[in-house]
């Protein structure tokens, strides 16, 4: 079984500031573990996503997530917010063995001037 | 043109009427999904298909159907739509080659029952 949660539905942060979104994840395989990031009136696209490889990964936009096994964490960050990355943003996990993803319920991101 | 096409973009429909959903796709990948997005909930899956021979329930498919026409295409069908059924749909495609179950999306249908 895998689930997945996010921590903190609604995030705020200024321009330029850091920004960190949270997840973490359950899953009795290792897993794949993606970002991904839904605009307004958009489908969802893809970010990032690790599968195994490097433990720090980076994706689109500036955006990064780092996997940490101890934690069962893949949180994702970003130095300097814009204010073009709001949006709402959904943690998943998937694995070798699942036939699909199961995603977390969701944060949005909102950057204030 | 979308990899990963949805149709109608919105609808609204009555309480009790049965309405399709479609999902057509040129990615070339055998798997395809259908998920619900509500506020507050994520993603939820309800059916998945992983070739048009092969069709699973997913997490909520209670009230719904599909069909897989062909590889490219997999529509959703709500027989007697209902009120609690309105939310935004998604179709997603993905590539087991790549073997990490990524999913690639559809713009979503903004489906209400009223």
């Amino acid at each position: 079984a895998q689930s997945v949660t996010q921590l903190g539905s609604h995030v705020s942060v200024s321009e330029g500031a850091l920004v960190l979104l949270r997840c973490n994840y359950s899953s009795s395989v290792p897993p794949y573990l993606f970002w991904y990031v839904q605009y307004p009136n958009q489908g969802l696209q893809l970010l990032l996503k690790y599968t195994s490889a490097a433990t720090l990964v980076k994706g689109i936009n500036g955006f990064e997530a780092e996997f940490k096994k101890s934690e069962t964490s893949f949180h994702l960050t970003k130095p300097s917010a814009h204010m073009s990355d709001a949006a709402e943003y959904f943690c998943a996990v998937g694995s070798g063995s699942a036939r699909q993803l199961t995603f977390g319920s969701g944060t949005q991101l909102t950057v204030l001037p | 043109d979308a990899d990963v096409t949805q149709t109608p973009r919105n609808r609204i429909t009555k309480t009790g009427k049965r309405i399709m959903l479609e999902c057509s796709q040129t990615k070339g990948h055998d798997r395809m999904y259908w998920y619900r997005q509500d506020p507050g909930l994520g993603l939820r899956l309800i059916y998945y298909s992983f070739d048009v021979k092969d069709i699973n329930k997913g997490e909520i498919s209670d009230g719904y159907s599909v069909s897989r026409q062909a590889q490219a295409k997999f529509s959703l069908s709500l027989e007697s739509a209902i009120p609690n059924q309105t939310a935004l749909y998604f179709c997603a495609t993905s590539d087991p080659g790549q073997g990490n179950t990524e999913a690639f999306f559809g713009q979503g249908t903004r489906l209400t029952v009223v």
